[in-house]
């Protein structure tokens, strides 16, 4: 069965570096979505995308953040000048036309 | 505002036992509802959802939900509790008509299933 990919599965980086989380969505699906959770909390929506345009983005996705799908396969978080508070599980999710998202494993990013 | 509630942090039942994880959302539009699981280490699972039509849905694993607008609840329920099943649960809710594709997540709940 087709299952949504991230690598890489834990990333440490130090304060102020940028970071670039990878996923590689089920590859008929039309939507897609980044997600985090910082330890302990609930599951945080970030961002959804379509049509290679971000279609919804939530409070917490400022200027820091980007998103790209470079290659038609790929789909990336660009966290630049990272902060401790960034520290969390990344969870990449996408979708068909149907209503349920799927999503992957995730990455957790340790910023020190 | 828009959100989804899980009053539970942790349930915890017997082997063998009926299981209940609890979920409300606010009332607001018409509500598409979902369960996920999450085992250790792993991205959120799927288990169902409910989007129109019969309240009372069927999902993997053996879990039932059912849709109750009333009480604008949508409860996870499984008639035998397995060790296996425990996990953190997550409730999540998208609404029809706004915010179309953002997932509202609950907190979370703790399974604990004891032999």
């Amino acid at each position: 069965e087709p299952e949504v990919t991230q690598t890489p599965s834990h990333q440490v980086t130090q304060m102020g570096q940028e970071v670039i989380l990878r996923c590689v969505p089920i590859s008929n699906h039309l939507y897609f979505y980044w997600y985090r959770q910082i330890l302990g909390q609930k599951v945080e929506f970030l961002v959804s995308f379509y049509n290679n345009e971000i279609s919804e983005k939530s409070e917490i996705f400022d200027d820091q953040f980007s998103v790209e799908r470079p290659d038609g396969s790929n789909f990336t978080l660009k966290i630049r000048s990272t902060k401790l508070e960034d520290s969390a599980m990344y969870f990449c999710a996408s979708r068909p036309a149907s209503y349920e998202q799927y999503f992957g494993p995730g990455t957790r990013l340790t910023v020190t | 505002a828009q959100s989804v509630a899980q009053p539970e942090d942790q349930v915890n039942v017997a082997e063998g036992n009926p299981l209940t994880v609890k979920c409300t959302y606010s009332v607001s539009g018409n509500p598409y509802l979902f369960w996920y699981v999450q085992y250790p280490n792993r991205g959120l699972q799927f288990l169902l959802k409910y989007i129109t039509g019969d309240n009372l849905v069927k999902g993997s694993y053996g879990f039932e939900a059912e849709f109750n607008k009333s009480q604008t609840s949508f409860h996870l329920k499984k008639p035998s509790a397995l060790v296996s099943d425990s996990a953190l649960y997550f409730c999540a809710v998208r609404w029809a008509l706004y915010n179309f594709n953002k997932f509202y997540f609950g907190s979370g709940t703790k399974l604990n299933v004891k032999p």
